[in-house]
């Protein structure tokens, strides 16, 4: 069977530090992969997705980037992280075979910046 | 991709089965209609979706109206495991949206002993 797996569980980090979340699919090939941000009190927001190494589409602008280095290792990134980078990162997989798979999402990342 | 409608609240009774509404009167003819858990401080379980024709999983049944403007999740025997915020969701088939998920506000169901 598959799973997900995301780490940290939670991370405390200061303003200006770099960041580096990591998500690893395992039982399964070619998975296409997101990562999603969900504000406290508010609904997922959509960041990046990959449909294959090294390809990543971001969603919306800002303060972090992605990269697939492996077929099932998906990474989230920040430079300098900013105060509203706090939130719940949640990585996310499904099958690569066509637009109607579903979602599976690991147990997130809580990120609070300092 | 169609907007959906959600009671924020409701509350069921341990062993009974939980009737969670959702409407989506303006979904097109290739929008499929997906349903969500978030128990809290996790990520979002996949529990079911479907077309136009009822569904039924292990987890849960997905009824959709014949004119696809609303449906309901079923989970029929509720267990105190179930309290969730619960999201239903329209999502187009095909095209590079295929993975965006727009989720709202969702349903909060407690279930209570």
């Amino acid at each position: 069977s598959q799973t997900i797996h995301q780490w940290p569980a939670t991370l405390v980090q200061p303003v200006g530090s770099p960041l580096s979340l990591e998500c690893t699919v395992e039982g399964t090939s070619n998975p296409n992969l997101y990562w999603y941000r969900q504000a406290a009190g508010r609904g997922l927001q959509l960041l990046f997705y990959s449909v294959g190494i090294g390809q990543i589409s971001s969603e919306v602008p800002q303060n972090l980037s992605a990269s697939r280095p492996q077929d099932r290792q998906f990474i989230l990134s920040s430079k300098k992280l900013l105060l509203s980078d706090s939130g719940f990162y949640l990585c996310a997989w499904s099958a690569g075979t066509g637009g109607l798979a579903p979602l599976h999402f690991g147990n997130g990342t809580r990120l609070t910046v300092t | 991709d169609a907007k959906t409608t959600q009671p924020p609240s409701m509350d069921c009774a341990e062993g009974r089965a939980a009737n969670l509404p959702c409407n989506h009167s303006t979904i097109s003819g290739n929008e499929y209609v997906y349903w969500y858990r978030q128990i809290h401080s996790q990520g979002p379980q996949y529990i079911i979706h479907g077309l136009k024709n009822n569904e039924t999983n292990e987890m849960a049944s997905l009824i959709i109206t014949e004119d696809r403007k609303s449906s309901t999740l079923i989970l029929p025997h509720a267990t105190l495991r179930d309290t969730a915020v619960y999201y239903c969701i329209v999502r187009k088939a095909g095209g590079t949206s295929y993975g965006k998920l727009t989720f709202g506000q969702g349903t909060i169901l407690t279930v209570h002993p």
